[in-house]
């Protein structure tokens, strides 16, 4: 089975701008999770997806949105980019979620100047 | 305010011997714990999982300790390999009660095994 791919991996935005990033899962997995690491916060969840709806959700602002596909690709969108938008987004799917047996993709690389 | 404190930023092992990682966490709703590997340039990896009615999970060299008066767990990893060296994430979450389970993450533990 092919994993969790993620596109892109490397993404450069100036501040104000809005960003939409991707998530294609394991196939027959009908959950996905975004997550933000960054050095100083560390891992964060955002939001998990399943059977399109958002099922959980972080404490992040309304900027941080999401939406799955019938197909459980998700995509993840952030408008109005500030600084410390930059990290690593991650996606994590699964077969029923939420977070048991997740498997990673590589995440995408935010940076926002 | 964190939640889920993993006070050891890092921790150095023998080949062989027991790696106890630990994990603190204060908000009692908590009922369901996690925990991830991380390798440098990957995502992380779910590794072992417990919830609050058991005290004890394990899986081969992993186990999984719950002490829910102290609101502590422990990740005991044994015999440690050199392929354990990695940053390990304790997370929890309730799970009950309630329809948004979020998952709260420490900040890791560098773990590096020394053959």
């Amino acid at each position: 089975k092919a994993g969790v791919t993620q596109t892109p991996r490397y993404l450069i935005k100036t501040r104000g701008q809005q960003v939409t990033l991707s998530c294609s899962p394991i196939s027959g997995h009908r959950s996905v999770s975004w997550y933000q690491q960054t050095p100083g916060q560390g891992l964060q969840f955002l939001f998990e997806y399943f059977s399109e709806t958002q099922r959980n959700k972080g404490n992040f602002p309304g900027r941080f949105s999401g939406r799955q596909f019938s197909n459980s690709r998700s995509e993840m969108n952030v408008s109005t980019l500030e600084l410390g938008d930059s990290a690593l987004y991650l996606c994590a799917s699964s077969p029923e979620g939420p977070w048991e047996n997740e498997f990673f993709g590589p995440g995408t690389r935010l940076t926002v100047l | 305010d964190q939640q889920v404190k993993q006070n050891s930023p890092s921790l150095s092992v023998q080949e062989g011997r027991i790696s106890i990682l630990n994990c603190d966490y204060t908000n009692s709703m908590f009922d369901y714990f996690l925990w991830y590997k991380k390798y440098p340039a990957e995502g992380p990896t779910f590794l072992i999982s417990i919830s609050s009615i058991k005290d004890k999970n394990e899986d081969g060299r992993f186990t999984v300790f719950l002490n829910k008066s102290a609101k502590h767990l422990s990740l005991h990893i044994v015999p440690s390999q050199p392929g354990d060296s990695a940053v390990y994430f304790c997370a929890a979450s309730a799970m009950s009660g309630g329809s948004n389970y979020k998952l709260t993450f420490g900040k890791g533990t560098l773990l590096t095994v020394n053959p």
